[in-house]
């Protein structure tokens, strides 16, 4: 059963600093997803990674997948107020497996 | 981009009625669509498949005679909560896979409440 581990969970952070989410999972999956949540919104989609060492960037934000680690990651720089928001990943198996999301809090 | 829609976007209903819930692909055509719950501060729980011209594929724990799904057409498929209580307060999101199927179309959610 494929299984997607995220963390932190919560994370509080100044704004100009940088951080990175994790996004594990535990079986072979070829296509990971990043989404944005607001509150009370649906999803907004980030990015969409399908190979292994792909890299994609948009903004402030880039994310990363390592198919071999079964390890993808969000990276924030210089985060600013407007990143606020719940990010999840999921991944695609024979059917898409959030993880539990990330509430990202950026202090002004 | 393609677009996902539904219907209604908020509804409170009154313990033990039924809700239908319409989730709508606007500029493609969807052979199938899923069913997503997410209770607050929680994360995205599948619930079913909703394949067209076949039954859905329920998720383990989740009530098939109380979750009816019914995929009418390429574009459209419905989630209806029987007998709604309490408990089936939720966000309710639907989403489709767009045509090369690495892409998924989230709906805008359905903000269920049951009195």
């Amino acid at each position: 059963e494929l299984k997607v581990e995220q963390n932190p969970l919560f994370l509080s952070m100044q704004e100009g600093k940088n951080y990175t989410i994790y996004c594990n999972y535990s079986t072979t999956s070829d296509r990971l997803y990043w989404y944005r949540q607001d509150p009370g919104k649906s999803l907004e989609s980030l990015f969409v990674l399908l190979s292994n060492g792909a890299v994609k960037q948009e903004g402030r934000l880039m994310a990363s997948l390592d198919t071999k680690a079964r390890l993808s990651t969000l990276h924030i720089t210089a985060a600013v107020h407007d990143l606020s928001a719940t990010y999840f990943c999921a991944v695609d198996g024979d059917k898409i497996i959030f993880g539990k999301g990330t509430r990202l809090h950026i202090l002004p | 981009g393609a677009v996902v829609s539904q219907h209604p976007s908020r509804v409170i209903c009154k313990s033990g009625t039924s809700v239908k819930i319409e989730c709508r692909s606007l500029d493609f055509q969807a052979t199938t669509m899923f069913w997503y719950r997410q209770f607050p501060k929680q994360s995205l729980m599948l619930m079913a498949t909703s394949n067209e011209g076949s039954k859905a594929t329920y998720e383990q724990g989740v009530e098939k005679d109380k979750f009816l799904i019914n995929h009418a057409s390429l574009t459209l498929s419905t989630l209806t909560v029987t007998s709604a209580h309490p408990e089936d307060s939720s966000f309710y999101i639907c989403s489709a896979p767009g045509t090369g199927r690495y892409e998924q179309y989230f709906g805008p959610g359905t903000r269920l409440t049951v009195t």
